[in-house]
């Protein structure tokens, strides 16, 4: 079985510039998430996806980031413009159903906002 | 709001010792504890959880709802141990987010 995939694994920009990272799920899978991993801290959730609609996105700074799911497969996260404090790794996961402890993480993209 | 705390960044045993990862959290309904792990170069995995009671790879962790703890425990570490642990909460509004720790860095020496 495939596990989640997820591109680019590592992207330098400057400040103010824009970035998208993509993600392929565990397929069937209908829940999607994309984690913030700041150096030194645990996950936290950006934003949840059930198939493709948005079940939670209260910790999403709406104002430079996006994210969308369409056809419910295959998510792109979006940071525009990119602050210093945005350097982190952007973690994928995904799992079968709603509300399932385990989630299926990919392998992360690592930003580096000089 | 839910929150995990993890109280130590770094854990430092040697082989044979036994380990206890510290895990409190903070939460107003009946939650549902995780460990994850991530061992060097590899993904962020799940190692166990609460519900199943089970022992993977030696480890154990035991829900102290009094103490609002949930202590990840072997009794004699390997080298291959060493990893990144850390603990999960699923809850929120509608059950179903899953909050992580700060993490806890182990090394088991030789």
């Amino acid at each position: 079985e495939a596990g989640v995939a997820q591109s680019p694994r590592y992207k330098i920009i400057e400040k103010r510039q824009s970035v998208a990272f993509w993600c392929n799920p565990i397929s069937g899978h209908a829940t999607l998430y994309w984690y913030q991993q700041i150096l030194g801290q645990g996950p936290k959730l950006l934003i949840q996806f059930q198939n493709n609609g948005v079940v939670d996105d209260s910790q999403l700074p709406k104002d430079r980031f996006s994210a969308e799911r369409l056809k419910g497969v295959d998510s792109t996260l979006k940071i525009q413009p990119a602050k210093l404090e945005d350097s982190a790794v952007y973690l994928c996961a995904s799992s079968l159903v709603r509300g399932a402890g385990e989630l299926f993480f990919g392998e992360g993209s690592r930003l580096t906002v000089l | 709001a839910q929150r995990v705390t993890q109280p130590e960044k770094l854990l430092s045993v040697f082989k044979g010792a036994p380990v206890e990862l510290k895990c409190n959290y903070s939460y107003s309904g009946s939650p549902e504890l995780f460990w994850y792990v991530q061992y060097s170069r590899q993904r962020l995995q799940l190692l166990l959880r609460h519900i199943s009671r089970e022992s993977i790879k030696g480890f154990t962790a035991d829900l102290n709802k009094g103490e609002t703890s949930f202590h990840l425990k072997k009794p004699f570490a390997q080298e291959e141990d060493s990893a990144m642990y850390y603990c999960a909460l699923l809850g929120g509004n509608a059950g179903n987010m899953l909050t992580f720790g700060g993490g806890t860095r182990l090394m088991v020496k030789p």
